[in-house]
């Protein structure tokens, strides 16, 4: 069964340093998504990505983050100069559709540790 | 702002219990997910719930969206000790592309 794959599974990196977190969607899935969810709270909503462009984001996805589809299959969440706050698991989800009808599917994270 | 409540936040029961956990939002939304996650990994898509009284059952599981798509339960027959895990429900809504997340039950089914 097709899945959302995400690398690395861990990632531990000093404050200030950027860090470029990858994921490779299901392959038919048109909108892409990035969650994160800190140690003990609620998955949170970063961004969604169609097109080739951000179609929705939140208020956590600041300046400090961008998103890029370098090639055909990696969807990327580039964080420029970490804080320690930005410590959490981040999820990548990807969907065919949007919306009410566009079930998103998640991988397994990739656990941020900023120190 | 949407906000999703669960409840109970926390719940163990032996095994062979019936149980219920339950989704509740002052809004509505357009569509509602159920997933299931494991400590250090992603939310596992359980079902997707879109009409308003729909109910869906995967084996042991039975899920219900509120007539007014404000609300869904989560139903278990005869528990088991696989079916330990942190549950949440996600909600999206017309026009957006964003899941709002629930607050999550973390079950325990006692051997």
């Amino acid at each position: 069964e097709p899945e959302v794959t995400q690398t690395p599974s861990h990632q531990v990196t000093q404050m200030g340093q950027e860090v470029i977190l990858r994921c490779v969607p299901i392959s038919n899935h048109l909108y892409f998504y990035w969650y994160r969810q800190i140690l003990g709270q609620k998955v949170e909503f970063l961004v969604s990505f169609y097109n080739n462009e951000i179609s929705e984001k939140s208020e956590i996805f600041d300046d400090q983050f961008s998103v890029e589809r370098p090639d055909g299959s990696n969807f990327t969440l580039k964080i420029r100069s970490t804080k320690l706050e930005d410590s959490a698991m981040y999820f990548c989800a990807s969907s065919v559709w949007a919306g009410e009808t566009g079930t998103q599917y998640f991988g397994p994270g990739t656990r941020l540790l900023v120190l | 702002t949407q906000l999703l409540e669960q409840s109970p936040q926390f719940l163990s029961i032996q095994e062979g219990e019936n149980l219920t956990v339950y989704c509740n939002s002052s809004s509505v939304f357009s569509s509602l997910q159920w997933y299931r996650q494991e400590p250090g990994e992603g939310p596992v898509l359980l079902v997707t719930v879109v009409t308003g009284g729909e109910v869906k059952k995967l084996k042991r599981l039975t899920f219900q969206f509120g007539d007014a798509r404000k609300d869904s339960s989560l139903h278990i027959t005869a528990a088991q000790p696989g079916d330990t895990g942190l549950y949440l429900c996600a909600g999206s809504n017309f026009g957006n592309e964003k899941l709002t997340f629930g607050t999550g039950t973390r079950l325990t089914i006692i051997p």
